[in-house]
């Protein structure tokens, strides 16, 4: 089993659905992140939490919301959806010690 | 705000060539560097780290790492059809510990 899951792994919404990405790691680290990425633009950090009561927004924070239910679990939702929200979505997970991120095996999101 | 820079390609050299990609990096207090590879759809996973000025190899692939000038590469000797990916630069830049990416180099070799 992957140390990192994402799920859905696919999801076509339609402009103005909310739409929950949900996450778990089994590594046990305190650090869990969401990114997006888009072609031509790399990966953009859109949240990121350090334990279960510290999470901060990252680059691009607006028209989402996170939530850390445990250590494990952190799940990105879009209120709204709008197409421009359309991109792959990684979850990602630190070392602490080495500094590698682990990532999910992605959440392709297109909003019609 | 801190940037990585990576030329995006694409790069196109022949199988058993050596394939060279280069990053720049904006802040010179950076101490971790990172070498991701992702296939197409696929997630970014781990090549190679490098903390120390200098090479480091590990098969095929050897990272540099030159902090006076700002700069870390990846060469791919020997280089395979199934080498063909986008390769990510990634450094934490001082006071974060939250990585910075660059936009990728899209790697081709052709058989």
């Amino acid at each position: 089993d992957a140390d990192v899951t994402q799920t859905p792994r696919n999801r076509i919404t339609k402009t103005g659905k909310r739409i929950m990405l949900e996450c778990s790691q089994t590594k046990g680290h305190d650090r869990m992140y969401w990114y997006r990425q888009d072609p031509g633009l790399g990966l953009r950090l859109i949240y990121y939490s350090f334990d279960v009561k510290d999470i901060n927004k990252g680059e691009i924070s607006d028209g989402y919301s996170v939530s850390r239910q445990a250590q494990a679990k952190f799940s990105l939702s879009l209120e709204s959806a709008i197409p421009n929200q359309t991109a792959l979505y990684f979850c990602a997970t630190p070392d602490r010690n080495t500094g590698e991120l682990f990532f999910g095996e992605g959440s392709r999101l297109t909003v019609l | 705000q801190k940037e990585v820079e990576q030329n995006s390609g694409p790069l196109s050299v022949p199988e058993g060539a050596i394939a060279s990609l280069n990053c720049t990096y904006s802040d010179r207090g950076s101490q971790s560097f990172f070498w991701y590879r992702q296939y197409s759809g696929k997630s970014p996973e781990l090549i190679m780290f490098i903390y120390s000025n200098g090479d480091k190899e590990d098969g095929r692939f050897t990272a540099q790492l030159n902090k006076a000038s700002q700069y870390v590469s990846l060469l791919i000797r020997d280089s395979q059809p199934s080498d063909s990916a986008t390769y990510l630069c990634a450094v934490n830049p001082s006071g974060s510990e939250k990585l910075v990416f660059g936009k990728g180099t899209k790697l081709t070799v052709n058989p």
